[in-house]
């Protein structure tokens, strides 16, 4: 079946690096997207990758391993404005490609 | 400015109501969606529309009813029908299924 697995929560320090794992089951692969979302709102496009290897955006760099079904969202020079959920969504090929959707993971910032 | 609304952003409904949410975009995006939230799980699908006057049921439809009569709106009944309305509901937009989603503020609805 199709699942995605991210933790659940993840507590990081103002100034530091962290890296939010995401791994896959999918019968199919046609990429992987990571969304922000602050409690509240909505969730806002960050990345998305097709092809192995690390694609950096500024502070946020995602990472994509199709043979393991693997992916990391990974996030320097950490701000207060960070803490959010982070989702990670692979569309699913047996369902015109709608996407399916981690749970999400709530990243905790501390001064 | 291009975007995608929701309205309203707070909706309060007593049980055994119908309550319509709505849904507009300019981004002249063919495809629509509407998610619901529960805290501590991921986004489901309600519904999802890939063309005006065509839409596909998601995993979790029943109680739901949609329409797509334009390419700029995607509104959402929530029937009586559905046992547990009591969420935070999600609309998307996107220009095809494999490209970035654009969402809306979403619509927090309390049903008592």
């Amino acid at each position: 079946g199709q699942n995605i697995d991210q933790p659940t929560e993840m507590t990081a320090t103002e100034g530091a690096i962290v890296q939010i794992n995401c791994t896959y089951q999918t019968s199919g692969f046609n990429g992987l997207f990571w969304y922000q979302q602050h409690a509240g709102e909505a969730p806002t496009f960050l990345s998305y990758n097709v092809l192995d290897g690390l694609e950096e955006k500024g502070r946020f760099s995602s990472f994509l391993s199709r043979s393991k079904g693997y992916s990391y969202l990974l996030l320097k020079e950490l701000q207060m404005k960070d803490s959010a959920s982070y989702l990670c969504a692979v569309p699913d090929m047996d369902s015109n490609y709608q996407l399916i959707w981690g749970a999400g993971t709530k990243l905790i910032i501390k001064p | 400015d291009g975007g995608i609304t929701q309205s309203p952003k707070y909706l309060f409904r007593k049980e055994g109501q119908n309550v319509t949410l709505s849904c507009e975009q300019n981004l002249n995006h063919d495809a629509m969606y509407w998610y619901r939230q529960d805290p501590g799980q991921g986004l489901r699908l309600i519904y999802y529309s890939q063309i005006v006057n065509d839409f596909q049921k998601g995993d979790i439809a029943e109680g739901y009813s949609v329409s797509r009569e334009k390419k700029e709106s995607f509104p959402l009944t929530v029937t009586s029908a559905q046992k547990n309305p009591t969420a935070f509901y999600l609309c998307a937009s996107s220009d095809r299924e494999d490209t970035e989603a654009f969402f809306g503020q979403g619509t927090r609805l309390t049903v008592v």
